[in-house]
């Protein structure tokens, strides 16, 4: 059953801690991608990676930390320098940067 | 820096009708387009993605057309359903190739 993962489903994060959002594909896809999304807003990008041990920030991309360690895992780190956290994070892939993104099912974090 | 925008920002319509979503860019330098449908609290899925060589693309109801030199695209669906209810996102690739996002279409089709 292949596809893109995103766990947990709803985060909660105190002021002042990081929290980490996992993204997992198993469709052997090079590039993977982190979006986040505002209420009535689109996506806006937070860090890409064309490859394995290689990323690169978006638009948005301060406040937050990724890796690519593994091909198949993009973890994003929200930290406690991202003062406007609350959103809905997605987690994309795609065999090529050219090519159709697929994305996963989102994680909404919530700021207590 | 591409700036990507769809109108109208939302719109209902009875079941049956045929619609038409609208998609503009600024940078018409683009080497595809694509369309993607979001369910409330859900991730995207892609419907279409348009060469920058063709004209229009076609999936079921679904027909989507790009006019480059005019910076447009179109979401064409016929004979509405209300399981069409979502937002659509129309999305180009901007700098460093990477995607750029319209603000989305919410379509609500009433029984």
């Amino acid at each position: 059953d292949g596809g893109i993962t995103q766990s947990p489903k709803y985060l909660f994060r105190k002021e002042g801690q990081n929290v980490t959002l996992s993204c997992e594909q198993n469709l052997n896809h090079d590039a993977m991608y982190w979006y986040r999304q505002d209420p009535g807003q689109g996506l806006r990008l937070i860090y890409y990676s064309q490859i394995v041990n290689d990323f690169q920030k978006g638009d948005i991309a301060e406040g937050y930390s990724v890796s690519r360690e593994k091909k198949e895992s993009f973890p994003l780190t929200v930290t406690s320098a991202q003062k406007n956290p609350t959103a809905f994070y997605l987690c994309a892939s795609s065999i090529a940067d050219t090519e159709t993104q697929y994305f996963g099912p989102g994680t909404r974090l919530l700021v207590l | 820096k591409q700036e990507v925008t769809q109108i109208p920002a939302a719109l209902s319509v009875p079941e049956g009708e045929n619609l038409v979503l609208n998609c503009s860019f600024t940078d018409s330098a683009i080497y595809n387009l694509q369309w993607f449908r979001q369910d409330p609290g859900k991730g995207l899925t892609s419907l279409l993605l348009i060469q920058s060589s063709q004209r229009e693309q076609t999936s079921g109801r679904l027909n989507a057309s790009l006019d480059k030199s005019s910076g447009r695209s179109t979401l064409y669906i016929a004979a509405s359903q209300p399981g069409d209810s979502a937002t659509y996102l129309c999305a180009v690739p901007g700098s460093a190739r990477q995607l750029t996002f319209g603000s989305g279409t919410q379509l609500t089709v009433l029984p």
